[in-house]
């Protein structure tokens, strides 16, 4: 069974600081999504990334892929509360058109 | 642009009992997805369509289970007879392309709460 593991599971920081979420994973995936879900809604697209190695910036977040494919990481600067929010990755096994999503970080930007 | 709609958008039901849930995808995108998360658990995939046709059903857990896009435009998932264990969050999903041809932009609908009692 393919697993997304990610980490932190939970966060809570203080407007200002710094952050970042990781997001494992033991297979190669040919792409990897970044979301961020709200209460009563469904997940966000933030980015794709799919190239290995490859690095986006939106605004303060940094999404980057592993240059094996097989982990990502969101870097997240001066948080504000307004980021608080269920961040998800979803990795497209090679081969297939489904994602698989991770376990997912509850991140809380106290104010 | 309307996005992609869910309906209901919560549904208590008892044990035994039918539940159809529905899903109209944005216009336009032959692919439809649906996925479920159960409490506790990551999100996972179900099945995906291209169009009317199944590409994937390999996440169905179970023949209670009963998806279908006559059409090729919105989509049903048919739990009968539901039990305990169904009940969770069910999310529709649909996008323009599939595969890592190009990054396979997926678009969530809001999702069905599923209580089953």
């Amino acid at each position: 069974t393919q697993l997304l593991e990610q980490s932190p599971q939970f966060l809570s920081i203080q407007e200002g600081e710094n952050l970042t979420v990781y997001c494992n994973s033991s297979s190669v995936f040919s792409s990897l999504q970044w979301y961020r879900q709200e209460p009563g809604e469904g997940p966000v697209l933030l980015v794709t990334v799919v190239t290995g190695g490859e690095v986006k910036k939106l605004k303060r977040l940094t999404f980057q892929f592993g240059d094996a494919r097989k982990d990502s990481s969101l870097h997240i600067t001066a948080a504000q509360p307004g980021d608080t929010g269920l961040y998800l990755c979803a990795g497209e096994p090679s081969g297939t058109y489904k994602y698989i999503f991770g376990t997912g970080t509850r991140l809380k930007v106290l104010a | 642009e309307a996005g992609v709609t869910q309906f209901p958008s919560h549904s208590v039901i008892e044990k035994g009992q039918t539940v159809t849930l529905r899903c109209d995808p944005i216009s336009g995108h032959d692919n439809l997805y649906w996925y479920r998360r159960v409490m506790g658990k990551e999100i996972k995939f179900l099945l995906h369509f291209v169009k009317e046709s199944k590409q994937d059903e390999s996440g169905m857990p179970n023949n209670r289970f009963l998806a279908e896009r006559t059409g090729g435009t919105y989509s049903t998932l048919k739990v009968q007879p539901a039990e305990l264990e169904d009940s969770g969050v069910y999310f529709c999903a649909s996008s323009l392309l599939a595969g890592a041809r190009s990054y396979n932009e997926q678009f969530f609908g809001p999702g069905t709460r599923l209580t089953v009692l």
